[in-house]
């Protein structure tokens, strides 16, 4: 089975600071990968999503993330985070033959400083 | 377009009793996934449900069961209760059960078991 590690579990910056949050996946197959976030008070919301080609994907609100096929990688970045940007954020996994059920990591917590 | 509704958002149950939480799908959506989230932890995959038949399963006891209804709304049930039990429950459709159909998610219930 499947599982998605985060390893930084709480981040505090300030603001115009650079992001990045790292993501690693336990899957030998074809996965397709995904960054949730969840603002406080509000639903999980899809950030972006990799599932073939360039494997630079840009999302929304300026992040983007790179897979990396060989470390098993798909680090969130972003350049300058603004105060908005604090909120919860999940790494997630479909395995080849899994449909549309996700696994996720265990979250990092992000706080930017204003 | 209504999004995911869920119901109730806060429950107080007891070890050992029955609790039966409730997810309204977006419109036009006609698969139904359901997570939990304990405290400081990324969502875990309990099931799914596609036109009305369990699609998938986590690991998860039997205790745990689900149903859908013609409508594509859905139940998630969970007997004998235990103090484990306490987490953020999100319910999340999708158009379909693909890998490209994104999942739409709801606000959770938040169960506490004492």
């Amino acid at each position: 089975a499947q599982s998605v590690s985060q390893h930084n579990h709480h981040v505090i910056l300030s603001e115009a600071a650079s992001l990045e949050l790292g993501c690693n996946y336990s899957y030998g197959g074809t996965v397709n990968l995904f960054w949730y976030v969840q603002y406080p008070g509000q639903h999980l919301q899809l950030l972006l999503k990799y599932f073939s080609g360039d494997p630079l994907v840009k999302g929304i609100k300026g992040f983007e993330a790179e897979f990396i096929k060989s470390k098993f990688s798909f680090n969130l970045r972003k350049p300058s985070v603004q105060w908005s940007d604090t909120a919860e954020y999940f790494c997630a996994v479909i395995a080849n033959n899994a449909g549309n059920m996700l696994t996720f990591g265990g979250g990092t917590r992000l706080m930017v400083k204003p | 377009e209504t999004g995911v509704t869920q119901s109730p958002t806060h429950l107080i149950k007891t070890r050992g009793q029955q609790v039966t939480l409730r997810c309204s799908s977006q419109s036009g959506h006609n698969t139904v996934s359901w997570y939990q989230q304990a405290l400081g932890q990324g969502p875990q995959f309990i099931f799914q449900y596609y036109r009305e038949e369990e699609n998938g399963r986590g690991n998860f006891p039997p205790r745990f069961s689900g149903l859908q209804f013609p409508n594509y709304s859905s139940e998630l049930n969970v007997n004998a209760l235990e103090l484990d039990d306490s987490a953020l429950y999100l319910c999340a459709s999708s158009l379909d059960r693909t890998s490209n159909s994104p999942l739409h998610f709801g606000n959770g219930t938040r169960l506490t078991v004492t």
